[in-house]
Parts: C-alpha cells; structure tokens; sequence
C-alpha cells in the first residue's frame, strides 16, 4: 500500500484543457511537494507546502495543501505541449524527519 | 556546482553478478537518499543517510542490498547477487536538513539484469 496515492495515474488531453492531479494519504506531512520528471533525467521540485490550506500559484500551475494536511492537488490551467511530463508528490511525515517519500506518478501527455 | 552526479548512467549485467552504483552528492549537503523507479512500483525509498550515517533502511528489498557511505562526498549501492527482478532506474538524491528542503536528484542508473 502506497503511503501517497496519486489519481490519475495517466492523464491525456488536447492542448488548451485544464487539469488537476490529486495527492491522498491517511496521514498527516509536515511538507509536501511536487515534482516534475522527464524522461531520462531525475526529478526535479515544482513547489514546497507546508500550512493546511495553503495555495501557491507557479504561472498556469496551481497547487494545493488539504486542510488538514493529508492530501494536495495540482491544477493546470491552459494545458501546452511542454507540460508533458511525469508529476510527483512527495511528503515528510512529522514522525519520519526527512524521510521522503513519493506517491507513484501522474503521467501527463498534453497533445498538441 | 555540477549537481548529484551518478555513475554509471547505464549498466547492463548477467544474473549472478555484482553490481555497483556510485554517487558524489552535491557538496555540503546532509541528506544522501537511495530511491528505485520502476513502472509498476514508482519511485520507492530504499536507504537515507544523514551526515554519512544510514538512518532507515527499511526499504531496503533483501539482504542482496548494501549500501555504504564512506566519506561526505561518496555513496555505493550494491548489489549482489543480482537477479532480473533488480532491473529499474536507481536514483540517489540529497538534500539540506529541513522539512522544506529540496531533494535534488541524479540522472539515474538504468540497471538490466538479464
């Protein structure tokens, strides 16, 4: 059993649509993140939260932290090409230091 | 700064046979994190280390895993002896202490165990 569940895990759409990919736990981080991943490199962070719902905006990407801290969600607003990619949430447990653990992926593929 | 460096990039290898993946993090960091990615599991946590200290290992498949980090700037993962199932891109990543760091991660070794 995974720790973050992510929903979809595969996600295709025309350019121009909106999108949001969801991150759930039973359990309460002290952080969670968002990665982005392309093929043949590592991930790399998107954005950092951290209060209970808090929402940060990165141009056409929105995220957000779930009140009570358990689950997030990332929002893009006006899909293009260059958004494909795999997303990843990562969190820290309050309990786990800086145990970093991800949830399995949202493949994106945004088609022109 | 280079950033997390691995090597090698790829590494293909007969069932049986010892394998070695290397990694210099980037400088000054505290964290070192060992992951695995592979289509049906994602990205799983094998081994963290803080300040060259193994800290959980728990995710760590069976005792064919080893891991070691010598010095600050140098980490191994072993892995002997190995069997098809370890095929998977293995990335180490590092990070400073705190709940907001960034983990910043290597290319990956893409491992075939045939």
């Amino acid at each position: 059993t995974q720790l973050l569940e992510q929903s979809p895990q595969f996600l295709s759409i025309q350019e121009g649509e909106n999108l949001t990919v969801y991150c759930n736990s039973s359990s309460v981080f002290s952080s969670l993140q968002w990665y982005r991943q392309e093929p043949g490199e590592g991930p790399v962070l998107l954005v950092t939260v951290v209060t209970g719902g808090e929402v940060k905006k990165l141009k056409r990407l929105t995220f957000q932290f779930g009140d009570a801290r358990k689950d997030s969600s990332l929002h893009i607003t006006a899909a293009q090409p260059g958004d494909t990619g795999l997303y990843l949430c990562a969190g820290r447990k309050e309990t786990s230091g800086s145990r970093l653990t991800f949830g399995e992926g949202t493949q994106l593929t945004v088609n022109p | 700064d280079a950033g997390v460096i691995q090597s090698p990039r790829h590494e293909v290898t007969e069932m049986g046979q010892e394998v070695t993946l290397r990694c210099k993090p980037i400088s000054g960091h505290d964290y070192l994190f060992w992951y695995r990615q592979t289509m049906m599991r994602g990205l799983e946590l094998l081994i963290y280390f803080n300040n060259n200290v193994p800290i959980d290992d728990s995710g760590m498949p069976e005792d064919r895993f080893s891991a070691k980090m010598p010095n600050a700037s140098f980490s191994t993962l072993k892995i002997q002896p190995s069997e098809p199932r370890d095929s998977a891109v293995y990335f180490c990543a590092s990070s400073l202490r705190g709940r907001v760091s960034e983990a910043f991660f290597g290319q990956g070794t893409r491992l075939t165990v045939v």
